[in-house]
């Protein structure tokens, strides 16, 4: 399974932008980058995930270069409610069991 | 639809007790898994479970014994709890193959051994 890196905190504020970037340069092939957000006392939650070039959904922007090793979390316009932690996985989501590790996640600490 | 339900949710132990953590899940997922989490700290995988009758060692599976009884639960049972287990623990669930292999998690269960 590919390592991940991620910075240990980040500090913002209410209505900035908001960048995480995870390095992972062990990618395989067949390996896609997910991001989860963890509030406190809850487990995890899907929040985006991608291949390559660029995923949006209605929380979040990922960024993938085309080497595939590293890749960027954005969340535009943070609130307070955005405060939590996000953790950047690496994995082949169509292999059996899918043995997904979490890393150390990336603090995420909005002010108002 | 209630996901992934985890008990108990609270449970402070003696050194050496044993006890079963429950999950169970109701998505008809094929894998689950059991994560351990101290404070501060990242996620680390204690066992999984591919589908049914199928079990697989995490990152973290010294102390630890999981029961896959049936596609809807997966329990993970402490034999001879130690203060070095005091964490929170989760349960997850995830369809395989799909669309993102997505993992839903329980609310998890904190656990206290004294």
């Amino acid at each position: 399974l590919a390592k991940t890196t991620q910075p240990i905190s980040m500090d913002s504020y209410e209505g900035q932008e908001v960048n995480i970037t995870c390095s992972h340069n062990n990618i395989a092939t067949n390996d896609y980058i997910t991001w989860y957000q963890q509030f406190p006392s809850q487990g995890p939650r899907f929040i985006i995930q991608g291949y390559k070039t660029k995923v949006t959904n209605e929380v979040a922007s990922l960024f993938i270069p085309a080497d595939r090793k590293s890749s960027t979390l954005s969340l535009p316009r943070v609130s307070l409610s955005d405060t939590a932690v996000y953790y950047c996985l690496v994995g082949d989501r169509q292999a059996a069991g899918n043995k997904l590790t979490f890393g150390g996640g990336t603090r995420v600490l909005v002010k108002p | 639809n209630a996901g992934v339900t985890q008990t108990p949710k609270f449970q402070v132990l003696k050194t050496g007790q044993s006890m079963t953590l429950q999950c169970a899940q109701d998505m008809n997922h094929n894998s689950m898994y059991w994560y351990r989490q101290d404070p501060g700290m990242g996620l680390r995988l204690i066992y999984y479970s591919a589908s049914e009758g199928t079990t697989d060692k995490g990152e973290v599976p010294n102390g630890y014994n999981v029961s896959r009884l049936n596609k809807r639960e997966f329990s993970l049972r402490l034999e001879s709890a130690a203060p070095s287990q005091t964490s929170v623990y989760f349960c997850a669930s995830s369809e395989d193959p799909s669309n993102t292999g997505e993992l839903f998690f329980g609310e998890g269960s904190r656990l206290t051994v004294l």
